[in-house]
């Protein structure tokens, strides 16, 4: 398995600019997270969705948008990039029927808005 | 959510135990504490949980006190490639229960 991909690994944007980060996984996990983390900081939800067609705000979702089509991909929108989403962003997923709240992450797209 | 408490950073040296301390005093019944790393510029690790009984895994074992208002992590040979950002989270299990991360623990393994 490869677990949680994430792509791209970078990206730098211009003020207003638009881009999807892709999250796949392939471990037929039903919930799956997006996360970013400012430097120096802990990790602040922005979305998450408990199955295909399903989705809901976590904590930060001004100026994102989300969609989960399929078990697999839960792919993060930003529509007007600014320079405030300069972030790393963490995409995460966990088993429906894990003994607690385990969550797998993948590596990180490090997003830079100029 | 409850909050947690932990200390900013600590020091550690390779081969001896690590016990990161974490205090949840507002922790409610049916929450569970959790751990979890972060090495430098990767994705957070899950390491281990626990609801009231001690857990021990090949990673790392988890001491919860009796009143669960506090718990320690313990690495019992601590080496290099376990600095990291260590984070104590108190979360339901409940179905898409989110994990709020706080500051952690910076731990430096030195030899």
């Amino acid at each position: 398995n490869a677990g949680v991909t994430q792509t791209p690994k970078f990206r730098i944007l211009k003020i207003g600019q638009s881009m999807t980060l892709q999250c796949t996984q392939d471990m037929n996990h039903n919930y799956m997270y997006w996360y970013r983390q400012d430097p120096g900081m802990g990790l602040k939800l922005i979305y998450y969705s408990v199955g295909a067609g399903i989705t809901d705000k976590g904590e930060v979702p001004n100026g994102y948008n989300v969609s989960r089509s399929t078990t697999e991909d839960f792919p993060l929108r930003l529509e007007l990039a600014a320079p405030s989403q300069t972030s790393v962003y963490f995409c995460a997923s966990r088993n429906q029927g894990a003994s607690g709240n385990e969550q797998f992450f993948g590596p990180g797209t490090r997003l830079t808005v100029l | 959510d409850a909050k947690t408490t932990q200390p900013t950073s600590m020091d550690c040296a390779e081969g001896r135990a690590a016990n990161l301390p974490c205090n949840h005093s507002t922790i409610s019944g049916n929450e569970y504490v959790y751990w979890y790393r972060q090495i430098h510029s990767q994705g957070p690790q899950y390491i281990i949980h626990g609801l009231k009984n001690n857990e021990t895994n090949e990673m790392a074992s988890l001491i919860i006190t009796e009143d669960r208002k506090s718990s320690t992590l313990i690495l019992p040979h601590a080496t290099l490639r376990d600095t990291a950002v260590y984070y104590c989270i108190v979360s339901e299990k409940a179905a898409g229960n989110k994990l709020t991360f706080g500051g952690g623990t910076r731990v430096l393994v030195k030899p």
